[in-house]
């Protein structure tokens, strides 16, 4: 799987909108990018992903640029419920499973 | 309810006694993986099953053993424990081509 690179941490205030970005200039063509995020210690919960083109979901919208070497996760507009390490992976996407590795996240902290 | 179960949830125990900590799921997914996670490492990979009696290494399986006789459950096990096995421990599901994993609650171990 390709590395990422995430900054340690940001703050967002409340209500506007957190942009967390992440780098994976070594990508490969069949890796898709994955968000999750952990809120203090509990287990990592699954965000969104995307392979190329940008997309959507309750949550969040993933931005991905179009040499892929960089994307970046919006939450459109945070509550201090969205305080919590987000973590951007990248990995290949087929029916077999792969090792997983997930770095140390984006501390992103919301100011009310 | 769709989940991921650990026990126990906390455990101190000494060096050199065996443990093993459960994990089950009641999902039928086909992959199963446990994590560590460390201040400052962010979440490591430790082993990962695809199917029943398929186990395979991640990034950090020395002093850990796995087992997968039954779809939903994937016990970790340290057969003699050190105190740098200290750690956040997660246990992860899910199903094949659908790369989104769901979480334990995690087990927090801590080795005297």
């Amino acid at each position: 799987d390709a590395k990422t690179t995430q900054p340690t941490s940001m703050d967002c205030a409340e209500g506007r909108a957190a942009n967390l970005p992440c780098n994976h200039s070594t990508i490969s063509g069949n890796e898709y990018v994955y968000w999750y995020r952990q809120i203090h210690s509990q287990g990592p919960q699954y965000i969104i992903h995307g392979l190329k083109n940008n997309e959507t979901n309750e949550m969040a919208s993933l931005i991905i640029t179009e040499d892929r070497k960089s994307s970046t996760l919006i939450l459109p507009h945070a509550t201090l419920r969205d305080t919590a390490v987000y973590y951007c992976i990248v990995r290949t996407y087929s029916g077999g499973y792969q090792k997983v590795t997930f770095g140390t996240g984006t501390k992103l902290q919301v100011i009310p | 309810e769709a989940q991921v179960t650990q026990n126990p949830r906390y455990l101190i125990t000494v060096t050199g006694k065996k443990l093993t900590v459960t994990c089950s799921q009641n999902m039928n997914h086909e992959y199963m993986s446990w994590y560590r996670q460390d201040p400052g490492l962010g979440l490591r990979q430790i082993y990962y099953s695809m199917n029943v009696e398929v186990t395979d290494k991640g990034d950090v399986p020395e002093g850990y053993k796995v087992s997968r006789k039954e779809k939903r459950n994937f016990p970790l096990i340290l057969e003699s424990p050190s105190p740098n096995q200290t750690s956040l421990y997660f246990c992860a599901s899910s199903l094949p081509n659908q790369e989104t994993q769901y979480f334990g609650p995690g087990t927090r171990l801590l080795v005297l």
